[in-house]
């Protein structure tokens, strides 16, 4: 059962463009939600994360948003550049009662100069 | 202030073969988690431990087990190694579970089992 679910496996962007990255969960209780970044032979590291009592986090170039109603997130890179090639992840927890965070299956973002 | 580090970086096992993936942090964090990552299938938890001396599953434990004998250090064993275990392995820990924290991962061990 995948709690967690990016349907989009990869995605090419113009460099300067909007790049929206799209992340679905089905586990009510998940209330904090991050997204991480992974380029090729490293550990995948910290972009971005949204508390549940928010609706929008704004960090430079991303953005992230969060509808609960329809349990849905997404990732903004505004302008995108190539530096900003490499795989997503998405990943949620409920605070309160785990210690896990579960991943999506990551979207692999390609920007072209 | 190293951070997550993971040792090996790489290793080819027969199958049948063991061995110990080691995952060390300087962070003083409580949990500690060991993922592996396969094309496709993201991020999967092998196993995780929310203090020294703790263990528990996660999504897909079986042909692993792990021990945290000391806070800064998590250990993945593999008792015999079979080819489906081929994967990159990534050992992350986190101060705790709650708004604002996020997990740091180590670069990785890329296993190969023939």
């Amino acid at each position: 059962d995948q709690q967690v679910k990016q349907n989009s496996p990869s995605l090419s962007v113009q460099e300067g463009r909007i790049s929206i990255l799209n992340c679905d969960y089905t586990n009510s209780m998940f209330d904090y939600f991050l997204w991480y970044k992974k380029y090729p032979a490293e550990g995948p590291t910290f972009l971005i994360s949204i508390s549940s009592i928010k609706d929008k986090n704004e960090d430079g170039r991303f953005t992230v948003f969060l509808n609960k109603s329809a349990k849905h997130l997404s990732l903004h890179i505004v302008p995108s550049q190539p530096g900003d090639s490499a795989v997503y992840f998405c990943a949620a927890s409920a605070t309160s009662g785990t210690y896990k965070y579960i991943f999506g299956t990551g979207t692999r973002l390609k920007v072209l100069a | 202030n190293a951070g997550v580090t993971q040792t090996p970086k790489f290793r080819v096992l027969k199958t049948g073969q063991s061995m110990t993936l080691l995952c060390a942090q300087d962070m003083n964090h409580e949990y500690m988690y060991w993922y592996r990552q396969d094309p496709g299938m993201g991020l999967r938890l092998i196993h995780y431990s929310v203090g020294e001396g703790t263990t528990a599953k996660g999504e897909v434990p079986d042909g692993y087990n792990v021990s945290r004998l000391k806070k800064q250090n998590f250990l993945l064993g593999l008792e015999s190694a079979a080819p489906s275990q081929t994967s990159v392995y990534f050992c992350a820990s986190l101060r705790e579970i709650s708004a604002g924290e996020t997990q740091y991962f180590g670069p990785g061990t890329r296993l190969l089992v023939l």
